[in-house]
């Protein structure tokens, strides 16, 4: 049990566009789910807390209105990249905590800004 | 703030031994704390949990210790195996409600 699932896997676009990442919890529901950008070699950085029905809680530094959150149901949360940059490209990584006490992580989507 | 320290970068272990790594925190007071595992290119995957109450964890070939007046985790893996290697992530959290932050992570080689 556990699953969290994230879609696409690997997006490439071009600068200036808007790219959307769905992050879904597969066999539970998830009030709170939490995004996560790691740059190569480098460790998780949070960015900010899905809460279901209400705004994003965004981590410092990161901009509310560049990295567009949306937790419409239990089991879905939505990062929208807007505008994308070369330098928004990472790895962007989803989670959920069915327990309250254990974060299970999606598979990460690859995202190339070009 | 809060920080949290992992002990190296990178650890390269022969394959039987066992590896131990660290975790050091600081200006933090965690209830429990996670250990994950990370493969490049994958999200991470839970390993185990210890909480405060709790001087050790086992789990099959692992093992977590956490000592609260340390401040400090160790993470042991006995009988490596180069299917060990990985970068192992800590992450400590004060209750159930708090955002938990992840370390750097140790990147560990078992060489065969």
């Amino acid at each position: 049990g556990a699953v969290v699932s994230q879609h696409p896997s690997r997006v490439i676009c071009k600068s200036g566009t808007s790219v959307k990442i769905e992050c879904r919890s597969l066999d539970f529901q998830a009030t709170t789910m939490f995004w996560y950008r790691q740059f190569p070699k480098k460790s998780l950085m949070l960015m900010a807390t899905s809460n279901e029905g209400s705004k994003a809680t965004y981590e410092q530094g990161v901009e509310k209105d560049k990295f567009l959150i949306n937790h419409a149901s239990l089991t879905l949360s939505t990062l929208t990249v807007t505008s994308a940059h070369p330098e928004d490209s990472s790895f962007y990584i989803c989670s959920a905590d069915p327990r309250g006490d254990t974060q299970y992580f999606g598979p990460g989507t690859r995202l190339t800004v070009l | 703030s809060q920080k949290i320290e992992q002990n190296s970068e990178a650890l390269n272990i022969q394959e039987g031994k066992t590896a131990t790594l660290t975790c050091n925190y600081t200006n933090y007071s965690p209830a429990y704390l996670q250990w994950y595992r990370q493969d490049p290119g994958r999200g991470p995957v839970f390993l185990l949990l210890i909480r405060e109450n709790e001087k050790e964890k086992r789990k099959e070939r692992l093992k977590v210790t956490f000592d609260t007046t340390l401040k400090q985790s160790l993470f042991h893996i006995t009988a490596s195996q180069p299917a060990d290697s990985a970068t192992y992530l800590c992450a400590p959290a004060r209750n159930r409600d708090d955002k938990i932050i992840f370390g750097k992570g140790t990147r560990l080689h078992i060489l065969p």
